[in-house]
């Protein structure tokens, strides 16, 4: 079964509102990252926290990390159409492997 | 240009042939990966790599093949043992294994 499962699993916004998707694992982790992919192409790393961090922003970007709950979410704020994607949570199964595993994702539809 | 190369985009493969896709990556990546996506889903992992001549299992290994003889290079062999082949398959490369990974542009193989 897979490590990180996302919720929702769609989301449809309007342009300049914003975006909440969360993340839950099962096991301890190093890390977790975000991923976005637009339909048809590879993923893109979007930012990575690491287990002993809360919190982490990058421009439009903000992750959180609560590690007694075992979740994440990611807040994208004053969204655009061009931020309709497919946002993916990945996490490296921690003591258990180290390989990185995906979630199911959410998609993210942004109208203008 | 530095980064991850997937051939080829889309690849035809007739039932009981096997299929090779090429994965090719010259930003000095230890670790490599492949992940299969069906429509409207996450990524599972079928193989992973640490390390040149060294190969891992991931959650969907049955009908698969991979090899790794050289840092650059991890091909994935689709085998005719593999009953529901068709998807989208992503390579990705990692310094290390917890660390962002950089993807390629994906093959989608279709069986006809």
């Amino acid at each position: 079964s897979q490590q990180g499962e996302e919720d929702p699993q769609a989301l449809s916004i309007q342009e300049g509102e914003n975006a909440t998707m969360n993340c839950s694992y099962k096991t301890s982790i190093n890390n977790l990252q975000w991923y976005r992919q637009n339909s048809g192409r590879g993923l893109v790393h979007l930012i990575l926290i690491r287990s002993n961090e809360r919190e982490k922003h990058s421009g439009r970007l903000r992750v959180t990390l609560d590690t007694s709950k075992k979740s994440s979410s990611l807040l994208i704020t004053a969204s655009r159409a061009a931020d309709t994607a497919s946002y993916f949570c990945a996490t490296d199964a921690g003591a258990a492997g180290n390989k990185l595993t995906f979630g199911g994702g959410t998609r993210v539809l942004v109208k203008p | 240009d530095g980064g991850i190369t997937q051939s080829p985009k889309y690849l035809f493969r007739k039932e009981g042939q096997n299929v090779t896709l090429s994965c090719e990556q010259n930003l000095n990546h230890d670790a490599m990966y492949w992940y299969r996506q069906d429509p409207g889903q996450g990524l599972r992992l079928i193989y992973y790599s640490q390390i040149v001549n060294d190969f891992q299992k991931g959650d969907i290994a049955e009908g698969y093949s991979v090899s790794r003889e050289k840092k650059e290079s991890f091909p994935l062999t689709v085998t005719s043992a593999q009953k529901n082949p068709t998807a989208f398959y992503l390579c990705a490369s990692s310094i290390a294994l917890t660390a962002r990974a950089f993807f390629g542009q994906g093959t989608r193989l279709t069986v006809v």
